[in-house]
């Protein structure tokens, strides 16, 4: 039973550039949930999606967008990036609230 | 691999001592309280809960203490192992679907 599963694993952008982050839920789970981790930090919410619908958001600009498949996958979009945005992008699957069960991030560095 | 844990507070056990996580949560109204541990280049990964109608829960080698007159939640670790060195977060959140709000994290290191 394959976990939850990211992409990329690393990437490098400059600022202003727009990424697209995919995650894959645990199989059975439906709910996905993004957060950012800044290096020496906890993790942050970003939002959480259920039933293809964005539930929960936590303090983050709306250059944070994302979307979620039918078939539950998900994806983040970050645009006109800065170089604050540097971060380890985690995303979490759950069915529906219960435990979290995470991925292991997208490193995205800004330049 | 990801280096989760520049600058954090570090706790440096002799292997097989136990150790003992501490974490001040921040939202009295939390219900549900957990600990994850990250490892270097990997996501978070659940050790143990504990709800607010409780004051101690244990697991394998793993025991929470919650106490919620001062807000303060700790993570005992029996028999310190050398495959327990990572950066420890506790996270609360309000019950249901609401979103867990985690803390800065402790970095334990074993020392063999």
């Amino acid at each position: 039973d394959a976990g939850v599963t990211q992409s990329p694993t690393h990437l490098i952008k400059t600022r202003g550039q727009q990424v697209t982050l995919r995650c894959s839920p645990k199989s059975g789970h439906d709910t996905v949930s993004w957060y950012q981790q800044a290096l020496g930090q906890g993790p942050q919410f970003i939002f959480q999606y259920y039933e293809e619908e964005e539930r929960q958001r936590g303090n983050f600009p709306d250059r944070f967008s994302g979307h979620q498949f039918p078939n539950y996958s998900s994806e983040l979009n970050v645009n006109a990036l800065l170089l604050g945005d540097s971060a380890l992008y985690l995303c979490a699957s759950s069915w529906d609230t219960g435990e979290l069960f995470f991925g292991e991030g997208s490193r995205l560095t800004v330049l | 691999g990801e280096n989760v844990g520049l600058h954090l507070p570090t706790l440096s056990v002799q292997e097989g001592d136990n150790s003992i996580i501490n974490c001040a949560y921040s939202n009295s109204a939390s219900d549900y309280f957990i600990w994850y541990k990250q490892e270097s280049g990997k996501g978070p990964q659940f050790i143990i809960d504990i709800r607010s109608n409780m004051d101690k829960r244990q697991g394998q080698r793993v025991t929470v203490l919650l106490n919620k007159t001062v807000k303060h939640l700790s993570l005992q670790i029996a028999a310190t192992q050398p495959g327990d060195s990572a950066v420890y977060f506790c996270a609360e959140n309000l019950g249901g679907n609401t979103p867990l709000v985690f803390g800065k994290g402790t970095r334990l290191s074993v020392i063999a």
